[in-house]
């Protein structure tokens, strides 16, 4: 069974632009979440999809942004990229969206840089 | 709110040492605790899980156990290799109220194994 898969791996932008991330769940996992990750900050919860639908979103300003495909693949956008947004981005599938425990696997990451 | 707190790093041993890494965590609710690793480069790798209190979560020579009294899940090995160098994450999840697909995770202790 084929893993997280995230695209592109490598990511250069400049401040003011725009940058869209993607992200494909393992097969049959319907729930999609996203992480920041900096030196400063750790990992921080960005937002989770589920169904194509945005269940919560993390404390990020709204230039942060995302959304879900029918086929559970998922997007991050940041508009109006500042020299902060630099970071590892991680994107997660887990199985299912019931109550209790539900394991989630990441991705290798997308690392963008912002100058 | 829900926080993680594990020990500072770097940690560095040399190979066939003893490891512990310290974790704990505040939680409004009963937690899922668990441990990742990433190695240089890459995503994040579940190490091992805890679902419940007294619990024990183990995987390729590591151990953790869940213990509900002192709110912790220290991460121990008795013999580390140079392989073992990663950097190490503590997390957990609530498994109720919806919450279960949203890590909240340590800063994370960079170990380093000497040959």
């Amino acid at each position: 069974k084929a893993g997280v898969t995230q695209t592109p791996r490598y990511l250069i932008k400049t401040r003011g632009q725009q940058v869209t991330l993607s992200c494909s769940p393992i097969s049959g996992h319907r729930s999609v979440s996203w992480y920041q990750q900096t030196p400063g900050q750790g990992l921080q919860f960005l937002f989770e999809y589920f169904s194509e639908t945005q269940r919560n979103k993390g404390n990020f300003p709204g230039r942060f942004s995302g959304r879900q495909f029918s086929n559970s693949r998922s997007e991050m956008n940041v508009s109006t990229l500042e020299l902060g947004d630099s970071a590892l981005y991680l994107c997660a599938s887990s199985a299912t969206s019931g109550s209790g425990y539900n394991e989630q696997f990441f991705g290798p990451g997308t690392r963008l840089t912002v100058l | 709110g829900n926080s993680v707190t594990q020990m500072e790093g770097p940690v560095t041993l040399s190979e066939e040492a003893f490891l512990t890494i310290n974790c704990t965590y505040t939680a409004t609710g009963y937690p899922s605790l668990f441990w990742y690793v990433q190695y240089p480069g890459e995503g994040l790798q579940l190490l091992l899980k805890a679902t419940k209190a007294d619990d024990k979560g183990s995987n390729k020579g590591f151990e953790a156990t869940y213990r509900k009294e002192t709110t912790s899940f220290h991460l121990e090995k008795g013999s580390v290799q140079v392989s073992d160098s990663a950097v190490y994450f503590c997390a957990l999840t609530l498994n109720s109220g919806g919450s279960n697909y949203k890590l909240t995770f340590g800063k994370g202790t960079l170990l380093t194994v000497n040959p």
